[in-house]
Parts: C-alpha cells; sequence; structure tokens
C-alpha cells in the first residue's frame, strides 16, 4: 500500500515571503499521480496543483509550484508571495494509475500559518 | 451547477443509534468516493464507487455501509453508530479518465457527533 507522509504539522511565514512544504510518498509504481489540496477553515477541499509521474517538467500553478523528485519520492510545494488568503491546511495525495477509481491517499497535512 | 451536496451538515447521534449520509453530485460522474478526515490524521477512503450498483471497500470501512443506486447519489449508512465514528465526512466524485490524473470534486463535508 502507498504511504503519504507530511513533516511538517505546521508552518508559518512572513506575508509576502516564500515557503516550501514537505511531502514524502512510498510506493512500488511506476506511474502514478500527486496532488496538493487547500483547506481553509471552510472546510471545503480545494485542487491546488498535480504533477503526473511520468512528466519531468515540475508542475506551476502561478503562485503555487511543486519540485517532484521521483528518484527521492519526493513532492514539495512551494507557493511564492504568500497571501493571508494562503493560510489553511494543505495535504499532499497521491493517486495509483488506472483511471483514478480506487481513490486518492493523503498525508496528514501542514498547517500554514501568515503572519501579516 | 451545484457540484458535489451532502445532507446533512451537522448531526448528533447517541451510541448505537443508526442514520445515513446522502451524497448528491450533478456532474454526471462515474466514480464516488466517501472519506473521514480525523484530527491529525488526514482524509481516509471509507468506500468508493466506480458507477451505478457497484461498491468497493476503501482503507477505513468497518461500520459503515454504501449504495449507489443512481449514478449521482452515493449513500453512507451507520447501522449502530460508535463514538468512534466521530468524524467529519467529505464525499467526493470524478469522471474516469486514461492514467488517473482527474481532479475530484469535494462535497462541504459533513461533521458527526456519537455521545
Amino acid at each position: 500500500a502507498q504511504t503519504v507522509t507530511q513533516s511538517q504539522p505546521e508552518m508559518s511565514v512572513q506575508e509576502a515571503e516564500t515557503v516550501t512544504l514537505s511531502c514524502t510518498y512510498d510506493t512500488s509504481e511506476s506511474d502514478y499521480y500527486l496532488f496538493w489540496y487547500k483547506q481553509p477553515p471552510s472546510r471545503q477541499m480545494i485542487l491546488v496543483i498535480r504533477q503526473e509521474a511520468y512528466k519531468q517538467q515540475n508542475a506551476t500553478e502561478n503562485r503555487f509550484s511543486v519540485n517532484f523528485q521521483k528518484a527521492a519520492k519526493s513532492f514539495s510545494l512551494k507557493i511564492s508571495d504568500s497571501q493571508l488568503g494562503d493560510a489553511a491546511m494543505y495535504f499532499c495525495a497521491y493517486r495509483s494509475p488506472g483511471g483514478g477509481a480506487d481513490g486518492l491517499t493523503f498525508g496528514k497535512g501542514t498547517h500554514l500559518i501568515i503572519q501579516p | 451547477n451545484a457540484g458535489v451536496t451532502q445532507t446533512p451538515k451537522f448531526r448528533v447521534l447517541k451510541t448505537g443509534q443508526s442514520m445515513t449520509l446522502l451524497c448528491a453530485q450533478d456532474m454526471n460522474h462515474e466514480y464516488m468516493y466517501w472519506y473521514r478526515q480525523d484530527p491529525g490524521m488526514g482524509l481516509r477512503l471509507i468506500h468508493y464507487s466506480v458507477g451505478e450498483g457497484t461498491t468497493a471497500k476503501g482503507e477505513v470501512p468497518d461500520g459503515y455501509n454504501v449504495s449507489r443506486l443512481k449514478k449521482q447519489n452515493f449513500l453512507l449508512g451507520l447501522e449502530s453508530a460508535a463514538p468512534s465514528q466521530t468524524s467529519v465526512y467529505f464525499c467526493a466524485s470524478t469522471h474516469p479518465i486514461a492514467g488517473g490524473g482527474n481532479e475530484q470534486y469535494f462535497g462541504p463535508g459533513t461533521r458527526l457527533t456519537v455521545t
């Protein structure tokens, strides 16, 4: 079974600064998908960014980018120019290939605090 | 479109009572999922369905049953609630695509407390 580990229960960053959230995973599969989800206090799960394992290029979505190191099984999220609205729980998630039928495996999450 | 909706949003049960959580989606998605979220544990998959009339067990299925009688609805049942089932429950849905990189769309969650 796959496992996802987020080693930082909580992170704090000053507004407008850059922060990196860590995620490592364990799998024997060669092809898979990785996701970062954001959960603000409203509890709604919001997709931030996704990465296909067979793509070497790191995914980017505006101020959010990932550093995907397949050999190291590492998938970190970098948030540039942090904003107050970025304050939330962030979850790293793994999905096996095959159409996505069997759901996501989540890490335990990182609570991101933005200091004004 | 309403997306994924969940009913109810909050519920308090006594130990041994039963209840059903309803998930509905209007995006014509084939796949639907139930997760639970506990403090410090992230989300864990309870059961999932890849189509009308089919269901399968996830990581933590004990104490729950599910049904997918209609494509747009996915029901999660607790036959005899226990305090260990106090949690926030999320429903999600998605379309199948080759490879599995499709986004899952989540409902707003149901906070269940069992006393």
